[in-house]
Order: C-alpha cells, then structure tokens, then sequence
C-alpha cells in the first residue's frame, strides 16, 4: 500500500514567486499523471494532467514535468498567489480498466503576501 | 459540468451506530465512482471501487462488511460505516468518472464520539 508520513512536505515561498512542487511515483507502468490542489476541508481540485507520452504540458500558470527515467513528475507555479495556498498531491493512473489513482503524500505550499 | 456532490458534509455519530454518506454526480453519469478516507496531513486513501450494478471491489484491508457500498444508480453510491468506532473517524472522500478523468466531491468530516 501507499507509505504517508504524519508530517506533509511544506514549502513556503513569496508571493509572486514561481513554486515547484516534486513527486516521485511508484509504478514505471503508469501512464497518465495528475495533479491536484485541496484546500482545507474540501476535496481534491484538479489542475492539470499529462500522459506519459508527453514530457511538458502547459496550463494557465501551471506547468507540469514528467521525467520516466527516474520517475518524477513536477508542478510548476508562475507568480504564485496566496490563493494558491493548499495541499498539492499528485496521483498516478496505475492502469487497467479500473482507473485506480493512486495518490502521493502531497505537499503544503504556503504564500506569504 | 462534471459537479460531484456528498451529503452531508459533517456527522456526528456515537460509536456503534451506523452512518450512511451519499455521493451524487449531478450533471453526468457514472459507471464507476470512488470511495477515499484521508487521515489528517495524510494522502488519501482509495477505499473501494463502486461500480453500478455490480459488487464493489474493495482495497486490500478494508473491510467489506464495515463500510457497505451501494451503487444503485448512475448518478448515486453510498458509503455505510456501519458499527462505527473512534478510530473511523475521518475525512471520506467519493469521487465519478467520466471518461478518463475523475472528479471529487467535497468530502464528508465523519467523527464518531
């Protein structure tokens, strides 16, 4: 099963900064990658996803990087705004019928006006 | 488009009751929804695969006869914690699938006293 820790990854930046949040995921077999934004006390948001025959994909202020060889996936934030305050996760698509995510630990990100 | 709902958002249960949790997909239908627990600071945790008119499949160590899942319709599954005790007490997440993509409710805060 998944292994989460009791303490999340925080990561504190200025606003107006870019951010970069990591992941690393588990399964070489996985080929379709999301990321996700929770706000406290609410469910997961998406944000952008990227299949696993891309590399880059662009969003409004986003961008997400998907490295095979090494199994890493990351978020990048341009000009990161308070709003973007929240736990990001990213899941993978393990595969198969089912669609199964299976989520990572996440990470806190913190904007400081 | 794509709205999942959870009623309600907060319960309140004495141990040994049982409580039903709704997960609704409002403006699409979904063969296959989703049913997450999420400790605090921790990922979420995928529960069960609740398919319509079928069985659902649950996640090694969960159990089945504790948290019954219906999926009576295409636009409804339930999540029924029954005999619930302290230690079920968290955060439940559903979510739908439409197409390849997942959307998630807003989570139901389920504390058992």
């Amino acid at each position: 099963g998944e292994s989460v820790g009791l303490h999340l990854p925080t990561l504190s930046v200025q606003e107006g900064d870019n951010s970069i949040i990591n992941c690393a995921y588990s399964n070489s077999a996985s080929d379709y990658f999301i990321w996700y934004k929770q706000e406290s006390g609410k469910g997961p948001q998406f944000i952008i996803d990227i299949r696993s025959n891309m590399d880059k994909r662009q969003g409004q202020r986003v961008t997400v990087l998907l490295n095979k060889t090494v199994k890493h996936l990351s978020l990048q934030i341009a000009a990161t705004q308070p709003g973007d305050s929240a736990v990001y996760f990213c899941a993978e698509d393990s595969g198969g019928s089912n669609y199964k995510l299976t989520f990572g630990k996440g990470t806190l990100l913190t904007v400081n006006p | 488009g794509a709205v999942v709902s959870q009623h309600p958002s907060r319960v309140i249960c004495k141990s040994g009751t049982s409580v039903k949790i709704e997960c609704r997909s409002l403006d699409f239908q979904a063969t296959t929804m989703f049913w997450y627990r999420q400790f605090p600071k921790q990922s979420l945790m995928l529960m069960a695969t609740s398919n319509e008119g079928s069985k659902a499949t649950y996640e090694q160590g969960v159990e089945k006869d504790k948290f019954l899942i219906n999926h009576a319709s295409l636009t409804l599954s339930t999540l029924t914690v029954t005999s619930a005790h302290p230690e079920d007490s968290s955060f439940y997440i559903c979510s739908a699938r439409r197409r390849d993509e997942q959307y998630f409710g807003p989570g139901t805060r389920l504390t058992v006293t």
